[in-house]
């Protein structure tokens, strides 16, 4: 079966200092990674998305960057964070057919002091 | 930019009782998904409906499609205390890599 795994769970970085943070999947192969971002009480918006290894499309220009350097990884990165850039960040990955659902980690819960 | 908005943002109802929450959203879709989130946990899937279907089940989830009216409804029957959740509405739309657009959510309470 197909797992998910992002981590860290929770953050605390200082204003100006790198992110980074990770996802990987398992138990599947050339699945669509997103990466999304939650603020308190509010739906998701949609960060980036990648479709295949070095592939990666931004949905919303801001701080923060994404990669996928192998076919089940996708890493979020700032090199200075804002204070506006604290939030919940949830990786998801969907299968390549069309009409079907994705999956959710468990979150990275992001705050910047 | 969301595309989804539920309604009522919030619902406290007792244990058995039905809770409905409705989505309505602008542009044309591929289908309509609803995802359930515990407090600060990831989104759980958990039911799809295509754009040319008007009904589906789930065990105690019945969720309705109104393609003409763009809504959507989801239907918990007989709730319990452990359906205390947000409850996400998203649109899958055409963009070439499953796109979904999701709504600000229904915060429901069931209490025992």
């Amino acid at each position: 079966s197909q797992t998910i795994h992002q981590w860290p769970a929770t953050l605390v970085q200082p204003v100006g200092s790198p992110l980074s943070l990770e996802c990987t999947v398992e138990g599947t192969s050339n699945p669509n990674l997103y990466w999304y971002r939650q603020a308190a009480g509010r739906g998701l918006q949609l960060l980036f998305y990648s479709v295949g290894i070095g592939q990666i499309s931004s949905e919303v220009p801001q701080n923060l960057s994404a990669s996928r350097p192998q076919d089940r990884q996708f890493i979020l990165s700032s090199k200075k964070l804002l204070l506006s850039d604290s939030g919940f960040y949830l990786c998801a990955w969907s299968p390549k057919r069309g009409n079907t659902e994705a999956f959710f980690g468990q979150g990275t819960r992001l705050t910047v002091v | 930019s969301q595309q989804g908005e539920e309604d009522p943002q919030a619902l406290s109802i007792q244990e058995g009782e039905n809770a409905t929450m409705n989505c309505s959203y602008k542009t044309s879709i591929n289908n309509l998904q609803w995802y359930r989130q515990n407090s600060g946990r990831g989104l759980v899937h958990l039911i799809l409906i295509r754009s040319n279907e008007r009904e589906k089940h789930s065990g105690r989830l019945r969720v309705t499609l109104d393609t003409s009216k763009k809504s959507s409804s989801l239907l918990i029957t007989a709730s319990r205390a452990a359906d205390t959740a947000s409850y996400f509405c998203a649109t899958g739309v055409s963009g070439g890599y499953n796109k979904l657009i999701f709504g600000a959510g229904t915060r429901l309470a069931v209490h025992p």
